[in-house]
């Protein structure tokens, strides 16, 4: 079965400064989906950033890209120039998939509360 | 990016009573909807997952007798919580599955639902 591992319950970071929230996870498949999703105090989630596994090339998308090694299992989201509204917790996520279709669900780690500080 | 709406945002009910909540894809078809059961400061875990037209897969652990789920059109399901009782309250989180044509993988992406907020007294 598949696990996902965030190991930093709480991290705070200045605002304009860059953090960084660690990911791993574990698995026998080859092709599968990585995301990060955010969720606000109001609790909506909020699709972050995807990767493909079969892509080598890390995901950006503006201030926010993720460091993927898959050998080493690892999905690492960088936050740079951290804003106050970037204050809220960070789930990591897998989703395996492959050819011929699967349910597609969500496997999510424990969570990341991040705060902004001014 | 695709909508996910969730009804109703809250509901308090009495012990023993039956809630339904909604949980509608607007402008995408959703082959697939997800739902989900958070508690305090924890993570979201699946409870089932719904496909259209077919019976529900629930997770183990999930009462299917409890946790009613129907997905009748390709924008809609509903779970319907029988006989609450106050350890159901939670947060509830519906998902739906955008799974768009044209490549290989197609571009995966689930949307999520703003929540309901189950408080049983």
């Amino acid at each position: 079965a598949q696990t996902v591992t965030q190991s930093q319950p709480e991290m705070s970071v200045q605002e304009a400064e860059t953090v960084t929230l660690s990911c791993t996870y574990d698995t026998s498949e080859n092709n599968y989906y990585l995301f990060w999703y955010k969720q606000p105090p109001s609790r909506q989630m909020i699709l972050v950033i995807r990767q493909e596994a079969y892509k080598q090339q890390n995901a950006t998308e503006n201030r926010f890209s993720v460091n993927f090694q898959k050998a080493a299992k690892s999905f690492s989201l960088k936050i740079s120039d951290s804003q106050l509204g970037d204050t809220a917790m960070y789930f990591c996520a897998f989703m395996n998939t492959n050819y011929g279709g699967s349910q597609g669900n969500l496997i999510f780690g424990k969570g990341t509360k991040l705060s902004v500080k001014p | 990016g695709a909508v996910v709406s969730q009804h109703p945002s809250r509901v308090i009910c009495k012990s023993g009573t039956s809630v339904k909540i909604e949980c509608r894809s607007l402008d995408f078809q959703a082959t697939t909807m997800f739902w989900y059961r958070q508690f305090p400061k924890q993570s979201l875990m699946l409870m089932a997952t719904s496909n259209e037209g077919s019976k529900a897969t629930y997770e183990q652990g999930v009462e299917k007798d409890k946790f009613l789920i129907n997905h009748a059109s390709l924008t809609l399901s509903t779970l319907t919580v029988t006989s609450a009782h106050p350890e159901d309250s939670s947060f509830y989180i519906c998902s739906a599955r955008d799974l768009t044509s044209g490549a290989f993988w197609g571009q995966e992406t689930q949307y999520f639902g703003p929540g309901t907020r189950l408080l049983v007294l």
